[in-house]
């Protein structure tokens, strides 16, 4: 059974900082990789994915893949207080099912 | 952006009263999700549907929930006797039945048990 874990479970940084998230993952065969992103009282959003190995920019925000350490993570280049939300992690499996496994999550506060 | 649209949004009963939410997926999504989330915190997976069938769920659900989707247009939660620990925002998704395709979230209903 798949086992998605974030850390840090909290982080508050100063505005203009760069800002890095962590997920893993137990499961190899694992083929999809999310970050939603939640404001506080609003739906979660999708934010960025990525699908292979490597890095993906777009924007502030750059998702790194590394399928043979389990690991992907979220960078946040000069981070805004409009950064401040929950991220949530999430990874899908090969084939036609969309189930997400989400992480607990990550609640980013950023300070101005 | 996609329109998932829950109903109501706030929701008050009292402890041993059944509760019952809504979720209209978006057009076209074979796919829909109930999460509950407490606290602001992680995503509590529930129930998941594909093309109206339930295809996998918790055994919290299998116990004390009901949910189906009548039509590919309409979801429905329903909690059978309520309990405190059920209070909670409870997020509705749907999405293309595909691991690369995005899930979309309604705004959620929030429950209250007093």
């Amino acid at each position: 059974q798949q086992n998605v874990q974030q850390s840090p479970e909290s982080l508050i940084v100063p505005e203009g900082a760069r800002t890095s998230l962590n997920c893993t993952f137990s499961d190899s065969a694992s083929q999809y990789f999310w970050w939603y992103r939640q404001h506080s009282g609003k739906a979660p959003k999708a934010l960025m994915s990525i699908f292979s190995n490597g890095e993906k920019e777009e924007g502030r925000f750059t998702i790194h893949l590394n399928k043979a350490s389990l690991h992907f993570s979220l960078h946040i280049r000069d981070s805004q207080p409009s950064d401040s939300a929950l991220y949530l992690c999430a990874v899908s499996m090969m084939g036609s099912n969309a189930k997400l496994t989400f992480g607990k999550g990550t609640k980013l506060s950023v300070k101005s | 952006d996609a329109a998932v649209t829950q109903k109501p949004r706030y929701l008050i009963k009292m402890k041993g009263q059944e509760a019952e939410m809504k979720c209209i997926p978006e057009k076209g999504h074979t796919a829909v999700f109930w999460y509950q989330q407490k606290q602001s915190k992680e995503l509590k997976f529930l129930i998941y549907f594909q093309n109206q069938q339930p295809l996998d769920q918790i055994d919290m659900v299998k116990e004390r929930f009901s949910a189906v989707c009548p039509s590919s247009s309409l979801c429905s939660l329903g909690i059978r006797t309520c309990e405190a620990e059920d209070s909670a925002l409870y997020l509705c998704s749907s999405t293309l039945d595909r691991g690369y395709a995005e899930q979309f979230f309604g705004p959620g209903t929030r429950l209250t048990v007093l």
